[in-house]
């Protein structure tokens, strides 16, 4: 099982639907990542979570650490908005490893 | 403001060719700097990270060697590029342990024919 797990996998939908994404993990963090990439292969950092919620225009990501579970909102969905998302976790200051780890992603289509 | 600057945007190279791929930032010192691969249709890969100049650590064995010459400067490099090293790779950067800030550049699309 991966320690970063992503769903859905694939996600399509209309233009102004409510977008939900969400990222489950199995390992003790300090901080979270939603990062988006696109098709041009291009990585945009969105968020950087340690608690709570963030909101940035229509993107707005939430994060439990008690349930290890993070959820990416789009709202009113745009075509431009078609991307992969990417979910990322940090390992607690203790832990020496620079290493992000990631999960798989999650493809959005929005169809005008 | 921090910028990164990855190059060449697109390579294509034969088999056994060479290989140089270039990263810097600019506008922050010391940062942490990592190069990436991304197979077709998988996630990232950490290849390398440094936490400083000369300081190199890898994460997987292989065809690749990254080396940081100077403070913004990370290069990726192969002697002998195989088949299997085409792939989108990708430079990053963060400040410090806590990762705070992380960002990418646009990648380079290396295809090893």
């Amino acid at each position: 099982k991966n320690e970063v797990e992503q769903s859905p996998q694939n996600l399509t939908a209309q233009e102004g639907e409510f977008i939900t994404i969400n990222c489950s993990y199995s390992v003790g963090i300090s901080a979270l990542h939603w990062l988006q990439q696109h098709p041009g292969g291009g990585i945009v950092s969105l968020f950087m979570l340690s608690s709570g919620k963030k909101k940035h225009g229509r993107l707005i990501a939430t994060i439990n650490i008690q349930e290890k579970h993070s959820s990416l909102h789009i709202t009113a969905s745009h075509p431009r908005d078609s991307a992969v998302y990417i979910c990322a976790v940090k390992a607690p200051p203790m832990d020496s490893n620079y290493q992000l780890i990631w999960g798989a992603g999650t493809k959005l289509i929005i169809k005008p | 403001s921090q910028t990164i600057h990855q190059w060449p945007a697109t390579l294509v190279q034969p088999v056994g060719s060479p290989l140089s791929l270039e990263c810097t930032v600019e506008g922050t010192s010391n940062p942490n700097l990592y190069w990436y691969r991304q197979a077709a249709g998988r996630g990232l890969q950490l290849l390398f990270y440094s936490v400083g100049i000369g300081q190199i650590s890898s994460e997987v064995p292989q065809n690749l060697s990254a080396s940081r010459p100077q403070d913004r400067q990370f290069i990726l490099s192969s002697k002998k590029l195989l088949l299997s090293d085409s792939g989108f790779y990708l430079c990053a950067w963060s400040r410090g342990p806590s990762m705070q800030g992380y960002t990418f550049g646009s990648g380079t699309r290396l295809t090893v024919v």
